[in-house]
């Protein structure tokens, strides 16, 4: 079956430090690959999306890649900020589903200090 | 702005109450999605409705009651709910049930089972 998996955190980090965080995933179709952001107290919001191998999405000064060969989709950005503080989900949805479920990772919980 | 409206922000009931919670989308997206949500936790899926119809039910209890009575609209009556039940409910919808378009949220709603 399809899945997503994300590193564990909580990730700390100071405020302008280089930010990855990983996930990887299984799915027997082709999957379209996102990434999700919920700040404290609100829903998720879509950061960014990538529909296709080779793919990449960016929003907000973050960036994802669609590496089919390593089944990948990390998340980066160059400097971030305290207001980037929340809690990052990986996703994918399966074109070529039936049911066309949003499967989620662990999330990962982003705290950066200033 | 998320595009995806839910009402109320936050409810708070008795084990023997009945309540509402609302969901309205103007994006022309035509499936629409209840998640339940725990801290730190992914979004858990609990009903999913295409063109108005219900299409998955993910064995939700039966206290817990969809309906959509519009494109736009989705509702979830709560009834004689559980302690355990107290989480974010969260609406999502996207273009078509299958496929690999985002799916989109609202804030959710807080819901506290006193």
């Amino acid at each position: 079956g399809n899945s997503v998996t994300q590193m564990e955190g909580p990730v700390t980090l100071s405020e302008e430090a280089f930010l990855t965080i990983n996930c990887t995933y299984t799915a027997t179709g082709y999957p379209s690959l996102f990434w999700y952001v919920q700040y404290p107290g609100e829903g998720l919001q879509l950061l960014l999306k990538a529909t296709k191998a080779d793919d990449k999405g960016s929003n907000k000064g973050f960036e994802a890649t669609y590496r089919k060969e390593t089944t990948s989709f990390h998340l980066e950005k160059g400097s971030v900020q305290v207001s980037d503080s929340a809690v990052y989900f990986c996703a994918l949805r399966d074109g070529s589903s039936n049911t066309g479920k949003l499967i989620f990772g662990q999330g990962t919980t982003l705290q950066v200090k200033p | 702005d998320t595009e995806v409206t839910q009402t109320p922000k936050h409810l708070v009931m008795g084990m023997t109450n009945k309540k509402s919670l609302k969901c309205e989308q103007h994006m022309g997206h035509r499936a629409m999605y209840w998640y339940k949500q725990k801290a730190k936790k992914p979004p858990e899926l609990m009903f999913v409705y295409s063109y108005e119809k219900l299409s998955i039910n993910e064995s939700v209890p039966s206290r817990f009651s969809p309906e959509c009575p519009n494109s736009s609209l989705l509702n979830l009556h709560l009834h004689a709910l559980q302690p355990e039940d107290s989480a974010l409910y969260l609406c999502a919808s996207s273009q078509e049930m299958q496929g690999g378009q985002p799916q989109h949220f609202g804030d959710g709603t807080r819901l506290s089972i006193l």
